[in-house]
Protein backbone atom coordinates (compact mmCIF):
# COMPACT_ATOMS: atom_id res chain seq x y z
CA UNK A 1 0.00 0.00 0.00
CA UNK A 2 1.65 3.50 -1.09
CA UNK A 3 -0.94 5.33 1.18
CA UNK A 4 -2.13 9.27 0.20
CA UNK A 5 0.24 10.40 -2.44
CA UNK A 6 0.24 13.99 -3.38
CA UNK A 7 2.21 15.46 -6.42
CA UNK A 8 3.54 17.14 -7.06
CA UNK A 9 6.21 18.02 -3.28
CA UNK A 10 6.83 21.29 -4.63
CA UNK A 11 5.60 24.02 -6.72
CA UNK A 12 5.97 27.66 -7.46
CA UNK A 13 3.09 29.79 -9.76
CA UNK A 14 2.99 33.41 -10.46
CA UNK A 15 -0.24 35.01 -9.49
CA UNK A 16 -2.88 34.45 -11.86
CA UNK A 17 -1.76 31.27 -13.32
CA UNK A 18 -3.77 27.68 -12.32
CA UNK A 19 -2.60 24.25 -11.29
CA UNK A 20 -3.88 21.26 -10.33
CA UNK A 21 -2.89 19.56 -7.14
CA UNK A 22 -3.09 15.54 -7.23
CA UNK A 23 -3.93 13.23 -4.48
CA UNK A 24 -4.54 9.43 -4.83
CA UNK A 25 -5.02 6.77 -2.48
CA UNK A 26 -5.26 2.71 -2.31
CA UNK A 27 -7.05 2.29 0.34
CA UNK A 28 -10.17 2.13 -0.72
CA UNK A 29 -11.42 5.45 1.98
CA UNK A 30 -14.06 6.95 1.25
CA UNK A 31 -13.62 10.34 2.94
CA UNK A 32 -10.87 12.36 1.28
CA UNK A 33 -10.29 15.96 2.16
CA UNK A 34 -7.99 18.75 1.72
CA UNK A 35 -6.71 20.83 4.04
CA UNK A 36 -3.76 24.06 4.39
CA UNK A 37 -1.33 24.90 6.60
CA UNK A 38 -0.42 28.43 7.63
CA UNK A 39 2.18 29.45 10.38
CA UNK A 40 0.14 29.74 13.14
CA UNK A 41 -2.97 28.92 11.81
CA UNK A 42 -3.45 25.31 12.41
CA UNK A 43 -4.86 22.88 9.32
CA UNK A 44 -8.17 24.39 7.98
CA UNK A 45 -10.42 22.43 5.76
CA UNK A 46 -10.55 23.58 2.22
CA UNK A 47 -13.47 20.57 0.49
CA UNK A 48 -14.13 17.42 1.50
CA UNK A 49 -15.92 14.31 -0.19
CA UNK A 50 -17.76 11.38 1.59
CA UNK A 51 -17.38 9.40 -1.57
CA UNK A 52 -16.98 9.28 -5.53
CA UNK A 53 -19.24 12.04 -7.25
CA UNK A 54 -19.82 14.09 -3.48
CA UNK A 55 -17.91 16.90 -2.80
CA UNK A 56 -18.99 19.39 -0.50
CA UNK A 57 -17.07 22.80 1.09
CA UNK A 58 -14.79 23.79 4.04
CA UNK A 59 -13.68 26.01 6.32
CA UNK A 60 -11.76 28.11 3.01
CA UNK A 61 -13.07 27.11 -0.18
CA UNK A 62 -12.96 30.32 -2.30
CA UNK A 63 -10.28 29.88 -4.96
CA UNK A 64 -10.58 26.49 -5.03
CA UNK A 65 -12.08 23.80 -6.89
CA UNK A 66 -12.32 19.72 -6.14
CA UNK A 67 -14.07 16.94 -7.73
CA UNK A 68 -14.02 13.25 -6.69
CA UNK A 69 -15.20 11.02 -10.46
CA UNK A 70 -13.45 7.95 -8.78
CA UNK A 71 -13.26 6.67 -4.92
CA UNK A 72 -8.94 6.96 -5.37
CA UNK A 73 -8.32 10.44 -6.77
CA UNK A 74 -9.27 13.61 -5.36
CA UNK A 75 -7.91 16.74 -7.33
CA UNK A 76 -7.84 20.28 -5.67
CA UNK A 77 -8.02 22.87 -8.30
CA UNK A 78 -6.56 26.29 -7.99
CA UNK A 79 -8.49 28.70 -10.38
CA UNK A 80 -6.36 31.72 -10.08
CA UNK A 81 -3.06 31.45 -8.04
CA UNK A 82 -2.88 34.21 -5.49
CA UNK A 83 0.05 35.18 -3.50
CA UNK A 84 -2.56 34.37 0.03
CA UNK A 85 -2.54 30.55 -1.18
CA UNK A 86 0.86 30.23 -0.91
CA UNK A 87 0.69 27.89 2.23
CA UNK A 88 0.94 23.56 2.93
CA UNK A 89 -1.28 21.74 1.26
CA UNK A 90 -1.87 18.32 2.81
CA UNK A 91 -4.39 15.35 1.78
CA UNK A 92 -6.41 12.68 4.18
CA UNK A 93 -8.37 9.68 3.27
CA UNK A 94 -10.01 8.10 5.88
CA UNK A 95 -12.16 4.69 6.12
CA UNK A 96 -16.21 4.73 5.27
CA UNK A 97 -18.61 7.27 4.48
CA UNK A 98 -18.51 9.09 8.31
CA UNK A 99 -14.98 8.91 7.78
CA UNK A 100 -14.52 12.02 9.66
CA UNK A 101 -14.84 10.31 12.50
CA UNK A 102 -11.90 7.77 11.95
CA UNK A 103 -8.27 8.32 11.76
CA UNK A 104 -7.36 10.32 8.92
CA UNK A 105 -4.16 9.53 6.79
CA UNK A 106 -2.58 12.15 5.52
CA UNK A 107 -0.18 12.86 1.98
CA UNK A 108 2.82 14.28 2.56
CA UNK A 109 1.89 17.87 1.63
CA UNK A 110 2.65 19.82 -1.63
CA UNK A 111 4.44 23.06 -0.75
CA UNK A 112 3.27 25.53 -3.20
CA UNK A 113 4.57 28.85 -3.31
CA UNK A 114 2.71 31.97 -5.18
CA UNK A 115 5.11 35.08 -6.65
CA UNK B 1 -13.03 33.33 19.82
CA UNK B 2 -11.66 30.22 17.70
CA UNK B 3 -13.32 27.24 17.12
CA UNK B 4 -10.38 25.25 19.12
CA UNK B 5 -7.79 26.60 20.73
CA UNK B 6 -4.37 25.62 22.07
CA UNK B 7 -1.34 27.11 23.91
CA UNK B 8 1.07 27.46 21.24
CA UNK B 9 3.97 26.74 23.70
CA UNK B 10 6.79 26.10 22.78
CA UNK B 11 6.97 23.84 26.30
CA UNK B 12 10.89 22.86 26.34
CA UNK B 13 11.13 19.75 28.94
CA UNK B 14 13.97 17.57 30.60
CA UNK B 15 13.91 13.73 29.61
CA UNK B 16 11.66 11.93 31.98
CA UNK B 17 9.41 14.87 32.75
CA UNK B 18 5.70 14.89 32.51
CA UNK B 19 4.05 17.02 31.21
CA UNK B 20 0.20 18.15 29.73
CA UNK B 21 -1.05 20.08 26.97
CA UNK B 22 -4.90 21.54 26.77
CA UNK B 23 -6.91 22.18 24.29
CA UNK B 24 -10.69 23.93 24.81
CA UNK B 25 -13.31 23.73 22.19
CA UNK B 26 -16.38 26.28 21.69
CA UNK B 27 -19.03 24.10 20.13
CA UNK B 28 -21.02 21.97 22.92
CA UNK B 29 -21.92 20.03 19.99
CA UNK B 30 -18.97 18.53 18.97
CA UNK B 31 -19.10 14.65 18.74
CA UNK B 32 -15.37 13.40 18.46
CA UNK B 33 -11.76 14.09 19.56
CA UNK B 34 -8.21 13.17 18.91
CA UNK B 35 -4.63 14.22 19.51
CA UNK B 36 -2.35 14.13 15.98
CA UNK B 37 1.38 14.45 16.31
CA UNK B 38 3.77 16.49 13.75
CA UNK B 39 6.79 16.19 13.20
CA UNK B 40 8.62 19.40 11.39
CA UNK B 41 7.74 19.40 8.30
CA UNK B 42 5.93 16.20 7.79
CA UNK B 43 2.07 14.84 7.89
CA UNK B 44 0.28 14.57 11.15
CA UNK B 45 -0.13 11.43 12.40
CA UNK B 46 -3.08 10.30 14.65
CA UNK B 47 -1.71 9.83 18.18
CA UNK B 48 -4.80 8.97 20.13
CA UNK B 49 -8.39 9.02 19.61
CA UNK B 50 -10.05 10.86 23.23
CA UNK B 51 -13.38 9.05 25.05
CA UNK B 52 -15.61 10.20 27.48
CA UNK B 53 -14.01 7.64 30.08
CA UNK B 54 -10.11 8.99 29.23
CA UNK B 55 -8.31 6.85 27.44
CA UNK B 56 -4.24 5.73 28.34
CA UNK B 57 -1.91 4.24 25.67
CA UNK B 58 1.33 4.03 27.27
CA UNK B 59 3.17 6.97 28.40
CA UNK B 60 -0.17 8.86 27.17
CA UNK B 61 -3.15 9.59 28.78
CA UNK B 62 -5.59 11.51 26.91
CA UNK B 63 -9.14 13.34 28.86
CA UNK B 64 -11.74 14.80 27.47
CA UNK B 65 -13.86 17.26 29.83
CA UNK B 66 -17.49 18.01 28.14
CA UNK B 67 -18.56 20.24 31.21
CA UNK B 68 -15.63 22.68 30.47
CA UNK B 69 -15.24 21.90 26.94
CA UNK B 70 -11.70 20.84 27.01
CA UNK B 71 -9.37 17.71 25.83
CA UNK B 72 -5.67 17.10 27.46
CA UNK B 73 -2.97 15.26 26.83
CA UNK B 74 -0.86 13.80 29.19
CA UNK B 75 2.78 12.33 28.38
CA UNK B 76 4.95 10.92 31.25
CA UNK B 77 8.25 10.27 31.48
CA UNK B 78 9.16 12.23 28.66
CA UNK B 79 11.77 10.68 25.74
CA UNK B 80 14.08 12.99 23.47
CA UNK B 81 11.41 11.51 20.16
CA UNK B 82 8.71 13.08 21.73
CA UNK B 83 10.06 16.26 20.40
CA UNK B 84 6.99 17.20 18.08
CA UNK B 85 3.82 19.59 17.64
CA UNK B 86 0.64 18.09 19.04
CA UNK B 87 -2.81 19.28 17.53
CA UNK B 88 -6.23 18.42 18.68
CA UNK B 89 -8.88 17.69 16.68
CA UNK B 90 -12.73 18.42 17.23
CA UNK B 91 -14.92 17.17 15.49
CA UNK B 92 -18.79 18.60 14.62
CA UNK B 93 -21.74 17.76 14.04
CA UNK B 94 -21.67 18.94 10.46
CA UNK B 95 -19.34 16.20 9.64
CA UNK B 96 -16.03 18.39 9.32
CA UNK B 97 -12.60 18.29 11.60
CA UNK B 98 -11.20 21.38 13.19
CA UNK B 99 -7.96 21.46 14.12
CA UNK B 100 -5.96 23.53 17.15
CA UNK B 101 -2.85 25.16 16.00
CA UNK B 102 -0.75 23.40 17.83
CA UNK B 103 1.27 22.90 20.72
CA UNK B 104 5.64 22.69 20.09
CA UNK B 105 6.89 20.34 22.40
CA UNK B 106 10.84 20.35 22.65
CA UNK B 107 12.36 17.56 25.02
CA UNK B 108 15.82 18.05 26.52
CA UNK B 109 18.43 15.82 26.87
Amino acid sequence: NAGVTQTPKFQVLKTGQSMTLQCAQDMNHEYMSWYRQDPGMGLRLIHYSVGAGITDQGEVPNGYNVSRSTTEDFPLRLLSAAPSQTSVYFCASSYGGQGWTDEQFFGPGTRLTVL
Amino acid sequence: RKEVEQDPGPFNVPEGATVAFNCTYSNSASQSFFWYRQDCRKEPKLLMSVYSSGNEDGRFTAQLNRASQYISLLIRDSKLSDSATYLCVVVSSARQLTFGSGTQLTVLP
